[in-house]
């Protein structure tokens, strides 16, 4: 069954360190999203991609980037962790074209101490 | 920035109530209106994908209604159950941009026995 996995689940990292978070899909879905669950707001939009070679910038996404290489993977990085990007982060992907559901990955919690 | 708005932010109800909860977003350039079901400690998960104005959408006891002009939807649980309990989050999506979602808050319901 195709699936879209995050990893790591947890990680716990000290201000100022760079981490990557990876994302995975086996959907072959072009869309692919990077959001931040934050109380009061729901999730938050950090960058997303259309397409390989392709990424853009959401609502939040100062000190966070992304690459896209090939179809099945978008890591998102955190130049210099900072204590606000404590968070949980989820992954999400979806197919190019007519309005199509979005997949989630489990979700990685951040801490930055 | 799409602002998608919910209401209301939580809701406590008896088994067997029904309810509702209110989503408003930005009627220009709509493209789809999605809802998804959050369970604690899992992935938000696909209830219902709405493009059409007055569409209607169901699924067992959860349905949605979409009035793209003036820039809202409801879901509504039929006799809601304890495992209805969970974060019911809409997002909204404008047309160019249709694979990227802007959620709103969402509407955490807690049904109890």
């Amino acid at each position: 069954d195709a699936e879209i996995t995050q990893s790591p689940r947890h990680k716990i990292t000290e201000t100022g360190r760079q981490v990557t978070l990876a994302c995975h899909q086996t959907w072959n879905h072009n869309n692919m999203f990077w959001y931040r669950q934050d109380l009061g707001h729901g999730l938050r939009l950090i960058h997303y991609s259309y397409g390989v070679h392709d990424t853009n910038k959401g609502e939040v996404s100062d000190g966070y980037s992304v690459s896209r290489s090939n179809t099945e993977d978008l890591p998102l990085t955190l130049e210099s962790a900072a204590s606000s990007q404590t968070s949980v982060y989820f992954c999400a992907s979806s197919e190019r074209g007519r309005p199509r559901e979005a997949f989630f990955g489990q979700g990685t919690r951040l801490t930055v101490v | 920035i799409l602002n998608v708005e919910q209401s209301p932010q939580s809701l406590h109800v008896q088994e067997g109530d029904s309810t509702n909860f209110t989503c408003s977003f930005p009627s220009s350039n709509f493209y789809a209106l999605h809802w998804y079901r959050w369970e604690t400690a899992k992935s938000p998960e696909a209830l219902f994908v709405m493009t059409l104005n007055g569409d209607e959408k169901k699924k067992g006891r959860i349905s949605a209604t979409l009035n793209t002009k003036e820039g809202y939807s409801y879901l509504y649980i039929k006799g809601s159950q304890p495992e209805d309990s969970a974060t019911y989050l809409c997002a909204s999506s404008i047309y160019n941009q249709g694979g990227k979602l802007i959620f709103g808050q969402g509407t955490e319901l807690s049904v109890k026995p």
